[in-house]
């Protein structure tokens, strides 16, 4: 089975602009969540979504916003791009919001210039 | 929330030898799980592990959740075991929080 799946795999764009992630979850996981890491940090949680809601959110400003779909794939939005989002932005995928493993996918290395 | 801490920060071994990684949180947890992130920023899961004790190969983990700690074991460590190793937990639901890593260098 496939795992969890980004893309791109790469981007670079510069201050102002903006920029939108894709995820797709393993087949059969409802629960797909946001995580962004800074070289050198750990990964810090962005957003849970599960059956379409979100179901939590991290301490990121309002530029930062994500909607998942009818078939549970998710995109992460981040408007106004500082030079501090620069980061790997990951994603992972759960089967259901309890308590349980979450699988990652590869990340999307951010560059914002 | 919660916090959580890792030790060592860094650590280097000689191909062979045996480590162990510990992480410690600051509340009761829920979900605790062990990554390895590769040096393609990967992260590879290694245990689901809110309590008790797991194995898998050269690797086991135990967690003691009333004492609020993690334990990861590395044993007869090769040069494909080196990256940072990530301790992560939640107190609820998904939204894990990850420690700051451990850095492994195994070398030949």
């Amino acid at each position: 089975d496939a795992g969890v799946t980004q893309s791109p795999t790469h981007l670079i764009k510069t201050r102002g602009q903006q920029v939108t992630l894709r995820c797709s979850p393993i087949s059969g996981h409802k629960s797909v969540s946001w995580y962004q890491q800074v070289l050198g940090q750990g990964p810090q949680f962005i957003f849970q979504y599960y059956e379409k809601e979100e179901r939590g959110r991290g301490n990121f400003p309002d530029r930062f916003s994500a909607r998942q779909f009818p078939n549970y794939s998710s995109e992460l939005n981040v408007n106004a791009l500082l030079l501090g989002d620069s980061a790997l932005y990951l994603c992972a995928s759960s089967s259901l919001t309890l308590s349980e493993t979450q699988y990652f996918g590869p990340g999307t290395r951010l560059l914002v210039l | 929330g919660i916090q959580v801490e890792q030790s060592p920060p860094d650590l280097i071994l000689q191909e062979g030898a045996n480590s162990t990684l510990r992480c410690n949180f600051s509340d009761s947890v829920n979900n605790l799980q062990w990554f390895h992130q590769n040096p393609w920023g990967q992260l590879i899961n290694l245990f689901y592990i809110p309590s008790g004790t797991k194995q898998n190969g050269r690797l086991s983990a135990t967690t003691v959740a009333t004492e609020r700690y993690s334990l990861l074991y590395i044993s007869s460590s090769q040069t494909t075991d080196s990256g940072v190793y990530f301790c992560a937990v939640a107190e609820y639901g998904n939204k894990l929080v990850f420690g700051a890593g451990t850095i492994l260098r195994v070398k030949s």
